[in-house]
């Protein structure tokens, strides 16, 4: 079955370095992939998606391309923030009335 | 606009002991889910519903039942507590039109049962 695997965490960074979360996924068809983040005591929000190959999500200054040929969906940002302290969830929904798959979450913490 | 709506935020429960967990949405989404987040497991389907008076089973089902008699509900039912059930349950809710679109998230329940 469809399955989305994410780099262990956590991972700690100062501020101002540079962020990779590697996603890779498993799907029998062309899945739209997404990337959630969630805030200490909060729900899981929206934070960039892509639905084909080579398209580019972003927002809030993190990008992720997705990348058919290697199946990964890397989730980047350039310059980190305290504020970008969080869990980020990568996903993947196969088709329209089908449930997201997500991968067990990276923590990231972003010391200053 | 509210958006997706649970509640309560937080419930203790004695084992064998039944409770509802409440789900609203007020964007007039077809698709409505259910998850549990627990430590290490990441994000893991409960039930499902594609439309009032639809639903099915996900990942991890038993011991929980659902229901949709509106499009704007999907209340989460446990039928007897045990310990196992401690968790964080979301709720969410997307269109099911394009696959492409987002599902958005409630706040949470977070659940614990003695």
């Amino acid at each position: 079955g469809d399955s989305v695997t994410q780099m262990e965490g956590p991972v700690t960074l100062s501020e101002e370095a540079f962020l990779t979360i590697n996603c890779t996924y498993t799907a029998t068809g062309y899945p739209s992939l997404f990337w959630y983040v969630q805030y200490p005591g909060e729900g899981l929000q929206l934070l960039l998606k892509a639905t084909k190959a080579d398209d580019k999500g972003s927002n809030k200054g993190f990008e992720a391309t997705y990348r058919k040929e290697t199946t990964s969906f890397h989730l980047e940002k350039g310059s980190v923030q305290v504020s970008d302290s969080a869990v980020y969830f990568c996903a993947l929904s196969e088709k329209a009335g089908t449930a997201l798959i997500f991968g067990k979450g990276t923590t990231l913490s972003v010391s200053s | 606009n509210a958006g997706v709506t649970q509640t309560p935020k937080f419930q203790v429960l004695k084992t064998g002991q039944s409770m509802t967990l409440q789900c609203a949405q007020d964007m007039n989404h077809e698709y409505m889910s259910w998850y549990r987040q627990d430590p290490g497991m990441g994000l893991r389907l409960i039930h499902y519903s594609v439309g009032a008076g639809i639903t099915d089973q996900g990942e991890v089902p038993n011991g929980y039942n659902v229901s949709r008699s509106t499009t704007e509900d999907f209340p989460l039912r446990l039928l007897s507590a045990a310990p196992s059930q401690t968790s964080v349950y979301f709720c969410a809710s997307s269109y099911t039109v394009t696959r492409g679109l987002p599902a958005y998230f409630g706040a949470g329940t977070r659940l614990s049962v003695l």
